[in-house]
Parts: C-alpha cells; sequence; structure tokens
C-alpha cells in the first residue's frame, strides 16, 4: 500500500501570500489529520477531516483552513502569510471511524518559507 | 483541553546503555499513547502504542509502560544503537468521535558509540 504523501513537498512564499497545501492518505483511510511542526513549538493540532467535514480544530486563526475531497484527499490553505507560518506542515492519515484512537500515519511533509 | 509534557528534551547515552523518556498527561479521559521516532529530515513514525486497558507493552528493545492513576507513561529502550538516536514524541489521544493527537514538545535522544 502507498503511503501518504504530501505536495508540495518545498514552497517558498513572500508575506501577505497565500498557499494550498494536499495531502493524498493511505488508501482505505478516512481521516486526515494536519500538523504544524516548528522548532520551538512542537507538533501542534492544525484540525482533522473526516468524510469531508472537520471534525475538530485546533488553536490557529482562521487564515488557516482546509478541506477534504469525497476520495479522503485532503487540502489545507493559509491565507495572509505571515514570517511566523514558516514551518514543516505534516498531515497524518487513519482509519477514522468511532474508535478515533486510530494509528495515525505521517506523510513526509511540506517545508514553507515565508520570506 | 489535553496537555503533554515530556522529559526530558535532550538524552545521551552510550551505546548500549538504557534510555528512559517520561511523559505525563492532564485529562483523564485520554485513552491512546503512542510514541513516534523521527529522524533528522524524515516523518514521525510510530514504534510503539499503548492503551489504557493494559500497563505495559514490550516489542523487542522497546518497552512503554502506563500509570493510568498518575497520569504518566514512559518509554525504555534498551541496549541502544547509534540508530536509536532521534527525536521521540509521545502523545495522548481520546477517542471522543473525533481524532486529536496532542504531542509531547520531543526528546532528542543521542546515542554516542
Amino acid at each position: 500500500k502507498a503511503g501518504v504523501t504530501q505536495t508540495p513537498r518545498y514552497l517558498i512564499k513572500t508575506r501577505g501570500q497565500q498557499v494550498t497545501l494536499s495531502c493524498s492518505p493511505i488508501s482505505g483511510h478516512r481521516s486526515v489529520s494536519w500538523y504544524q511542526q516548528t522548532p520551538g513549538q512542537g507538533l501542534q493540532f492544525l484540525f482533522e477531516y473526516f468524510s469531508e467535514t472537520q471534525r475538530n480544530k485546533g488553536n490557529f486563526p482562521g487564515r488557516f483552513s482546509g478541506r477534504q475531497f469525497s476520495n479522503s484527499r485532503s487540502e489545507m490553505n493559509v491565507s495572509t502569510l505571515e514570517l511566523g507560518d514558516s514551518a514543516l506542515y505534516l498531515c497524518a492519515s487513519s482509519l477514522g471511524g468511532q474508535a478515533s484512537t486510530d494509528t495515525q500515519y505521517f506523510g513526509p511533509g511540506t517545508r514553507l518559507t515565508v520570506l | 483541553g489535553e496537555n503533554v509534557e515530556q522529559h526530558p528534551s535532550t538524552l545521551s547515552v552510550q551505546e548500549g546503555d538504557s534510555a528512559v523518556i517520561k511523559c505525563t498527561y492532564s485529562d483523564s479521559a485520554s485513552n491512546y499513547f503512542p510514541w513516534y521516532k523521527q529522524e533528522l529530515g524524515k516523518r514521525p513514525q510510530l514504534i510503539i502504542d499503548i492503551r489504557s486497558n493494559v500497563g505495559e507493552k514490550k516489542d523487542q528493545r522497546i518497552a512503554v509502560t502506563l500509570n493510568k492513576t498518575a497520569k504518566h507513561f514512559s518509554l525504555h529502550i534498551t541496549e541502544t544503537q547509534p540508530e536509536d538516536s532521534a527525536v521521540y514524541f509521545c502523545a495522548a489521544s481520546y477517542s471522543g468521535g473525533y481524532q486529536k493527537v496532542t504531542f509531547g514538545t520531543g526528546t532528542k535522544l543521542q546515542v554516542i558509540p
């Protein structure tokens, strides 16, 4: 089975721009979660999608948004980029469902640099 | 919300020695505790996990213990090898109809040959 994939792997943007990141989960996985990883803050939960619905959201401003498509692929969007948004953005997929303590499998991440 | 504290932030051990990483969590409803290993430039990978109905779990040189009463859990690596050098993250998750995993801040383990 193919693993979780993320595109693009690297991205350079300037302040004020917006960006869209993509995540393709493992086949059969219906839950996709997004995390921001920075050296100072570790892994911070952004949001989780299941069956095209956002089930849970972390403490990030409204500039961070996401969506999930019927094939479980997910995108996250960051608008009005700030320097502090520079980070590794990781998505993770799991089977999902009611028993939401399934093992999460991470993608390789998208390294976003905001200049 | 859940808060997970992880200690130490860095750990250096001699090859062959044991390494122990400790985490505490705040939400007594958390019932799933995975551990991830992240090598430099790579994605986090699950190495072992434990559910709240189990006190200990072992997989070769890696073991995890859970104390629900004290709300802490630990990762034990025995006979460490240089390839164990990485950042290790603990996490706590709650099964409430949604997936939300709270991670610890990570422990950078260095195994000295």
